[in-house]
């Protein structure tokens, strides 16, 4: 069972305003993505970590998506102006090294 | 890029009856991780299956799955269906810690 955590479980934001969500590591795993499941349950790559360098990020994260993993505390997404097409289910995984991810629980937004 | 397909988008079948889903991929590396994920509503992905290595079953929770690269393959099977086992199906691929691609998920309806 994966022992990813991920606060906050629901978010409710209206349209321009900032989202930001939280993520916890499995213990000892040193890589951390996230991902967007839209309403057709389609997944998206948008970021990951490495302790605390970015590997990989798709453009549309560089853009209004922002994204770190410091030492010593739990990763963060946030969307700085959030939009309708935002609304979705954004899903943390952690991993050690080429292994297996294992997600966590998600955070469901809601853009109004 | 790395593509994952996933043939059936549902997939319903009775109690007791045999299940099998398709997945094929694209990839330019020569040693991929594939797996195979199960998402119930309401829930995040959970691993079912993972392998790398060709030609060799895997196996869990009474699920199993084969790497094929010459056919470039990994199908998921289950001689007898549960009503348990009603839930989204994804396939994916995933090289050396990059973030994973996932196939658009089969959903899985058991019927008693």
């Amino acid at each position: 069972n994966s022992k990813v955590i991920q606060t906050p479980r629901y978010l409710v934001k209206g349209q321009g305003q900032k989202a930001k969500m939280r993520c916890i590591p499995e213990k000892g795993h040193p890589v951390v993505f996230w991902y967007q499941q839209n309403k057709n349950n389609e997944f998206k790559f948008l970021i990951n970590f490495q302790n605390q360098e970015v590997l990989q990020q798709i453009d549309m994260t560089e853009k209004r998506f922002s994204a770190e993993c410091p030492s010593n505390s739990p990763c963060s997404l946030e969307i700085q102006s959030s939009e309708a097409g935002d609304s979705a289910l954004y899903l943390c995984a952690s991993s050690y090294r080429v292994d297996t991810q294992y997600f966590g629980p998600g955070t469901r937004l809601l853009v109004l | 890029g790395d593509s994952v397909t996933q043939t059936e988008g549902l997939v319903t079948l009775t109690e007791g009856l045999p299940v099998m889903l398709n997945c094929t991929y694209q990839t330019i590396y020569s040693n991929p991780f594939l797996f195979w994920y199960v998402q119930h509503l309401n829930e995040s992905p959970r691993l079912l299956l993972k392998s790398f290595t060709d030609n060799k079953r895997t196996e869990h929770q009474g699920f199993h799955a084969t790497l094929h690269k010459s056919s470039s393959s990994f199908h998921l099977q289950k001689s007898s269906a549960q009503l348990s086992d009603s839930a989204l199906y994804y396939c994916a691929l995933n090289n050396y810690a990059q973030g994973l691609t996932f196939g658009l998920g089969t959903r899985v309806s058991v019927f008693p």
